[in-house]
């Protein structure tokens, strides 16, 4: 049963900074990765997708990479602004007849204060 | 071109009354999800659908829950005499027939069971 695991749990941090965003994941036989942002009382907002044969995705500021092998990802957020305070949830796909049948971890609560 | 279209956004019943919650998928896509997320816990899938089909219900309760995606409509998420531990936010998420595309994720319906 594939279990996914984000760490940390909550992370708070000034204006400007980067950061990281871990995802591990016990099962590597995924056939996609997809991170999302969650904001509070609202649905989720895809972010990034990353192939199971793809190493990294960029879009802007966010950067996701894919350790297939391993079993772990992480989202790399540059110049962080109080905007991408949210919660960020990582899923992993397994594709086949169960494609979109997700497994999330529990979050990352993203606080950036000014 | 329209996101994914839940709805209502809240819904209230009390514990014995039927909730049913609608959810149209973004156009062009022909695959339904549907996840739920309880208080402090993680989304959780329950079913995946297509047009006139269930491909995979493993996550769905095995009483009281029942999906559709009729021909014609919305995808109808259906709980019959709900009770207090039904109480969450009901995701329902949409991608197009190709395998390997990102899924869209709706604002979500609150359920709450007096």
């Amino acid at each position: 049963k594939q279990e996914v695991t984000q760490i940390p749990a909550a992370l708070s941090v000034p204006e400007g900074e980067n950061l990281v965003l871990n995802c591990s994941f016990t099962d590597s036989a995924i056939y996609n990765l997809q991170w999302f942002r969650q904001d509070p009382g609202k649905g989720l907002t895809s972010l990034l997708l990353i192939q199971s044969s793809q190493r990294e995705q960029t879009s802007g500021r966010l950067n996701a990479s894919l350790d297939k092998s391993s079993g772990r990802s992480t989202l790399y957020i540059a110049a962080s602004q109080p905007g991408d305070s949210a919660t960020y949830l990582c899923a992993v796909n397994a594709g086949g007849t169960s494609y979109g049948k997700l497994t999330f971890g529990q979050g990352t609560i993203l606080t950036v204060h000014p | 071109n329209a996101g994914v279209m839940q709805n209502p956004r809240h819904l209230v019943r009390r514990r014995g009354q039927e909730a049913r919650l609608r959810c149209s998928p973004m156009k062009g896509h022909s695959h339904v999800y549907w996840y739920r997320q309880l208080p402090e816990e993680g989304l959780k899938f329950m079913v995946y659908l297509q047009k006139e089909n269930i491909i995979d219900e493993s996550g769905m309760p095995k009483e009281r829950f029942s999906a559709e995606f009729p021909k014609e409509g919305p995808s109808i998420l259906r709980i019959q005499q709900v009770v207090r531990g039904d109480s969450a936010a009901y995701f329902c998420a949409s991608s197009p027939p190709t395998v390997g595309e990102k899924l869209f994720f709706g604002s979500g319906t609150q359920l709450s069971v007096l």
